[in-house]
């Protein structure tokens, strides 16, 4: 069935950069975009950017731009986002269909804490 | 502008009808979804292209729109659909999310 399954939990020190991955499974990985979503403590969600697996194209959010970088290794189905932040947070990301324009399945979330 | 604005909180009693609001200048152009989120999951999604229903979704939940204002509408709620709830919309490649309702089913 579609699913993304994401990495694991991560605590990372202060000033360190953290690297999320979200393996793809049960469809075409190239025919859909990516998007990165994160949800603070306390906050709502807030809305990264996006990959085009298909060619590399990124779009991130003005907030993140300087600090994210998003990839995909389309040999093994997998986008990552690697981002430079101290906050905490769980980081989701989610597939984007097309014909209905919105996010129709999503990782399960990775949370990164930050710790010194 | 790229804001969109929801209610912090929406309470009811189970079996009444909850309506929650997101409004926005870009909802007078593009499309409104909404998203269920309950603690320790992932989103779902609810509503899509301002009253599309995925497949699996209970008819209770619905969506519509009028100028620059999206509602959700949640009728005869239950216990369980308590959870926030987040509009969201896209524009010039960006996406954004409301600040999201918690509601409550008393």
């Amino acid at each position: 069935q579609v699913q993304l399954v994401q990495s694991g939990a991560e605590v990372k020190k202060p000033g360190a950069s953290v690297k999320v991955s979200c393996k793809a499974s049960g469809y075409i990985f190239t025919g859909y975009y990516i998007h990165w979503v994160r949800l603070a403590p306390g906050q709502g969600l807030e809305w990264m950017g996006w990959i085009n697996p298909n060619n590399d194209d990124t779009y991130y959010a003005r907030k993140f731009q300087g600090r994210v970088t998003m990839t995909s290794d389309t040999s093994i189905s997998t986008a990552y986002m690697e981002l430079s932040s101290d906050d905490t947070a769980v980081y989701y990301c989610a597939r984007e269909r097309d014909d209905i324009l919105a996010f129709d399945m999503w990782g399960q979330g990775t949370m990164v804490t930050v710790s010194s | 502008s790229y804001e969109l604005t929801q209610p912090s909180s929406v309470s009811v009693f189970p079996g009444q009808t909850a309506r929650i609001t997101c409004s926005g200048d870009i909802l007078a152009k593009k499309y409104g979804r909404w998203f269920q989120q309950k603690p320790g999951q992932a989103p779902v999604l609810i509503i899509y292209k301002d009253n599309e229903r995925p497949s699996g979704i209970p008819e209770r939940f619905s969506g519509s729109t009028s100028g620059t204002t999206v509602t959700l509408t949640i009728i005869a709620a239950r216990v369980e659909d308590e959870a926030d709830y987040y509009c969201y919309s896209t524009a010039d490649n960006k996406g954004v999310f409301g600040g999201g309702t918690k509601l409550t089913v008393l």
